[in-house]
């Protein structure tokens, strides 16, 4: 079975600062990856993905990915955080072998100090 | 924008209702997921439809079901509703379940509360 997770349940980073996110994942074949981004009351928007290939993604907003299979990470970055980057990220692991389900982590609030 | 759309966007209902929300996936998508979100916790599959036919489910009890129509609008039907059903449902559309366009795409959500 598929499991997410994501160790910080919220960051604090100033504007300007870097930030990284941590995505740990579980599945046994080479899973599809994805990071989502959620404002309060929205849908999800998805960042980035990552299927095969590169194991340095980048993503809309400036974010960028890396997928390391030795660690079943991909965690997400951004150099330098803007006030509108303050939302609810969630990265997701997919598979066809599944069905093509997405399982969600718990997500990670990151709030942006000014 | 992503072409997706959800209806309605809010909706109260009592405990023991019924319930029928609605999605209108992106044109050309065979597949529409649905997903719930409690507060506070990542969205969790309930099931998927290719081609109007359930194709995946999450673990959610029978009470629990969809249909999907050829015109690329889905419905998720919950009856007996209760209070743990309160929470963002979302749906989701992608190109063909079986191919290599396996992006999902979501709409903006319809947020239920039971009383």
């Amino acid at each position: 079975a598929q499991s997410v997770t994501q160790p910080d349940i919220h960051i604090t980073v100033s504007e300007g600062a870097s930030l990284e996110l941590r995505c740990n994942y579980s599945y046994g074949a080479t899973p599809y990856l994805f990071w989502y981004v959620q404002s309060p009351g929205q849908g999800l928007q998805l960042l980035l993905k990552y299927f095969s290939g590169d194991t340095l993604v980048q993503g809309i907003k400036g974010f960028e990915a890396e997928f390391k299979r030795s660690q079943s990470s991909f965690n997400l970055r951004k150099p330098s955080v803007h006030w509108s980057d303050a939302a609810e990220y969630f990265c997701a692991v997919g598979a066809r072998a599944a069905g093509n389900k997405l399982t969600f982590g718990g997500g990670t609030r990151v709030l942006v100090k000014p | 924008e992503t072409g997706v759309t959800q209806s309605p966007t809010h909706l109260i209902k009592t405990r023991g209702q019924q319930v029928t929300l609605r999605c209108s996936s992106q044109s050309g998508h065979n597949t529409v997921s649905w997903y719930q979100q409690a507060l506070g916790q990542g969205p969790q599959f309930i099931f998927q439809y290719y081609r109007e036919e359930e194709n995946g489910r999450g673990n959610f009890p029978p009470r629990f079901s969809g249909l999907q129509f050829p015109n690329y609008s889905s419905e998720l039907n919950v009856n007996a509703l209760e209070l743990d059903d309160s929470a963002l449902y979302l749906c989701a559309s992608s190109g063909d379940a079986a191919g290599l366009n396996y992006e999902q795409y979501f709409g903006p959500g319809t947020r239920l509360t039971v009383t």
